[in-house]
């Protein structure tokens, strides 16, 4: 079965520096998709970010973007220019291509220190 | 455009009660989900359904049930509720994960039971 682990349960960074987030995954499939969400106090998930396997280019959405090493099976999101309104948890989660399921890491809650 | 709508927002109930939290979405996706979200554990998925008619287990089924008459709802019932259901429950709903790529949540019940 396909495992996702976040193996950081906090991290903290301070307003305008950047933080990356780790992520590792397990799977024998070659067509799957990563996703990195965001949740704030409010609960609401949010997409942040999307990588698809066969592409060799890293995401980037704006102050997002990921490192993406297929060989060592790693998902790292990295926050530019950090913000308050960054701090949240980021749930990293994972899905094989064709299925209707996403598998989720345990989460990383993010404190952003002003 | 309301997205992926919840309710209630909160309930307390007595241990053997049954209730419904009740799903909407107005985006026209045949995918919708349940998951629940226990304290440092992540998502875990309890339900799926991939259209109207059709519903299938995920990882934590036991206790609950679902039905989805049409695109647009997807409820859930408890019967018998338990102490380990006191949880938070998401609904989300998507086109094929692999093309369109994300889930669109709704905001969460918290459901305690007492």
């Amino acid at each position: 079965a396909q495992t996702v682990t976040q193996s950081q349960p906090e991290m903290s960074v301070q307003e305008a520096e950047t933080v990356t987030l780790s992520c590792t995954y397990d799977t024998s499939e070659s067509d799957y998709y990563l996703f990195w969400y965001k949740q704030p106090p409010s609960r609401q998930m949010i997409l942040v970010i999307r990588q698809e396997a066969y592409k060799q280019q890293n995401a980037t959405e704006n102050r997002f973007s990921v490192n993406f090493q297929k060989a060592a099976k790693s998902f790292s999101l990295k926050i530019s220019d950090s913000q308050l309104g960054d701090a949240a948890m980021y749930f990293c989660a994972y899905t094989q291509g064709g299925s209707e399921k996403l598998v989720f890491g345990k989460g990383t809650k993010l404190t952003v220190n002003p | 455009n309301a997205g992926v709508t919840q309710t209630p927002k909160f309930r307390i109930l007595k241990i053997g009660q049954s209730m419904t939290l009740q799903c909407t979405q107005d985006m026209n996706h045949n995918y919708m989900y349940w998951y629940r979200q226990d304290p440092g554990m992540g998502l875990k998925l309890i339900y799926y359904s991939v259209g109207a008619g059709i519903t299938d287990k995920g990882e934590v089924p036991n206790g609950y049930n679902v039905s989805r008459s049409t695109t647009e709802d997807f409820p859930l019932r408890l019967e018998l509720a338990a102490p380990s259901q006191t949880s938070v429950y998401f609904c989300a709903s998507s086109y094929p994960l692999d093309r369109s790529g994300a889930l669109s949540f709704g905001p969460g019940t918290r459901l305690t039971v007492t």
